[in-house]
């Protein structure tokens, strides 16, 4: 079974810091790997999506980055913002089981 | 706004009463799904639905059942609620079966039953 770890399950930083988030998985035969942030009592917000042949995207100060090999995937926020705090899930589509499989989160502070 | 919408927001169950999810999107996306978020745990696949009239059974479908009414509308239905139902519930969409699609999210319920 897919298993998606994130680590750390916390940060706090300083306003305009530059920071990584990350991600493994146990089993590379993925066909994507997307980034979502959780405001407190909100939905899902898609970030950045990385299809299985990319290596990394980008959107603004987030850039991601996928090893699919390795596992691995990082979230690069530059410039870190107090309107960044939230959480900051991973999830990888797995085809065998037609599910797209979720990491516990990062939950980041930014503190102004 | 065009996205994912659930109803309700909020619910408190007496154990054992029934109760039904609504969820309908407007993206005209084939793809369908409940989540389910507990503290400490990653968003785990309650049921989804491939298509109007599909659906299949995710990684914890025990104590639900789902219908799509059509292809805007999935529902998800406890029908004798218990305590470990206490949870966050996730509805979500993705268009066709096109993989490297992503997925687009509702706002949740959060439904406590005592």
């Amino acid at each position: 079974k897919q298993e998606v770890t994130q680590i750390p399950a916390a940060l706090s930083v300083p306003e305009g810091e530059n920071l990584v988030l990350n991600c493994s998985f146990t089993d590379s035969a993925i066909y994507n790997l997307q980034w979502f942030r959780q405001d407190p009592g909100k939905g899902l917000t898609s970030l950045l999506l990385i299809q299985s042949s990319q290596r990394e995207q980008t959107s603004g100060r987030l850039n991601a980055s996928l090893d699919k090999s390795s596992g691995r995937s990082t979230l690069y926020i530059a410039a870190s913002q107090p309107g960044d705090s939230a959480t900051y899930l991973c999830a990888v589509w797995h085809p065998g089981a037609n599910n797209l499989f979720f990491g516990t989160g990062t939950r980041l502070t930014v503190i102004p | 706004n065009a996205g994912v919408t659930q109803t309700p927001k909020f619910q408190v169950l007496k154990t054992g009463q029934s109760m039904t999810l609504q969820c309908a999107q407007d993206m005209n996306h084939n793809s369908m799904y409940w989540y389910r978020q507990d503290p400490g745990m990653g968003l785990r696949l309650i049921y989804y639905s491939a298509s109007e009239g599909t659906t299949d059974k995710g990684e914890v479908p025990n104590g639900y059942n789902v219908s799509r009414l059509n292809k805007r509308e999935f529902s998800l239905r406890l029908e004798s609620a218990a305590p470990s139902q206490t949870s966050v519930y996730f509805c979500a969409s993705r268009t066709g079966t096109a993989r490297n699609y992503g997925y687009t999210f509702g706002s949740g319920t959060r439904l406590t039953v005592v």
